[in-house]
């Protein structure tokens, strides 16, 4: 299971902490991403940290306001985002993949920002 | 714009086949793995395809996916109406160090 939390409506240039909790799985064999969803649109990934958290990777639209970590000892996965701006409303899912394939085969169930004034 | 181009929307009768084309580029497609997943309305996406042509366990044998050059397709045969959902192709682009998706196909099932 992929629990996710911390979603919500937030001002413009606002901050937010959105987390999501593993079960049921070896949280460290595997590397995780967060992918968002605006209303309406298609989807488009976000982040991605390996499952050390030794490598990093960020979309261009986020690069420098978001950052993305996790604690294995705790099975949890987290995205800090930071000077939120409007074109960042989206559902925000975080999704597994296991390091022998280029796949995401689990999602958690979506959390909802919401950035307006 | 996507990355990745499908088309918005393709439709088809019950029973019927139908496939959804993903267009890419050698720094993504051309160079690593594809991935479909479906998105059921309101729902979070699921995978049916890894690997190019793999299928998850628990994934009908009705869902098949190809890949050549720098262009995948996922095909659907016997389409129930339950098929009826937004398809989504992903990859690794090496260009931009990052995932890339498919603007999504919007399947009907007539």
């Amino acid at each position: 299971q992929l629990v996710q939390s911390g979603g919500g409506l937030v001002k413009p240039g606002g901050s937010l902490r959105l987390s999501c909790a593993a079960s049921g799985f070896i949280f460290s064999d595997y590397y995780m991403s967060w992918i968002r969803q605006a209303p309406g649109k298609g989807l488009e990934w976000v982040s991605y940290i390996s499952s050390s958290g030794t490598t990093i990777y960020y979309a261009d639209s986020v690069k420098g306001r978001f950052s993305i970590s996790r604690d294995n000892a705790k099975n949890s996965l987290y995205l800090q985002m930071n000077s939120l701006r409007a074109e960042d409303t989206a559902v925000y899912y975080c999704a597994r993949g296991e390091s022998s394939i280029l796949a995401f085969d689990f999602w958690g169930q979506g959390t909802l920002v919401s950035v307006s004034s | 714009q996507s990355v990745l181009t499908q088309p918005p929307s393709v439709s088809a009768a019950p029973g019927q086949k139908v496939t959804i084309s993903c267009s890419g580029s050698s720094s993504n497609i051309g160079n690593d793995y594809v991935s479909w997943y479906q998105q059921l309305p309101g729902t979070a996406p699921k995978l049916l395809i890894y690997d190019n042509n793999k299928r998850p366990s628990g994934i009908p044998d009705r869902f098949s996916g190809s890949k050549s050059g720098t262009s995948a397709t996922l095909g659907i045969t016997g389409l129930q109406t339950g098929d009826e959902a937004d398809y989504y192709c992903v990859t690794w682009d090496s260009s931009l160090s990052g995932w890339v998706f498919g603007g999504g196909t919007k399947l009907t099932v007539l």
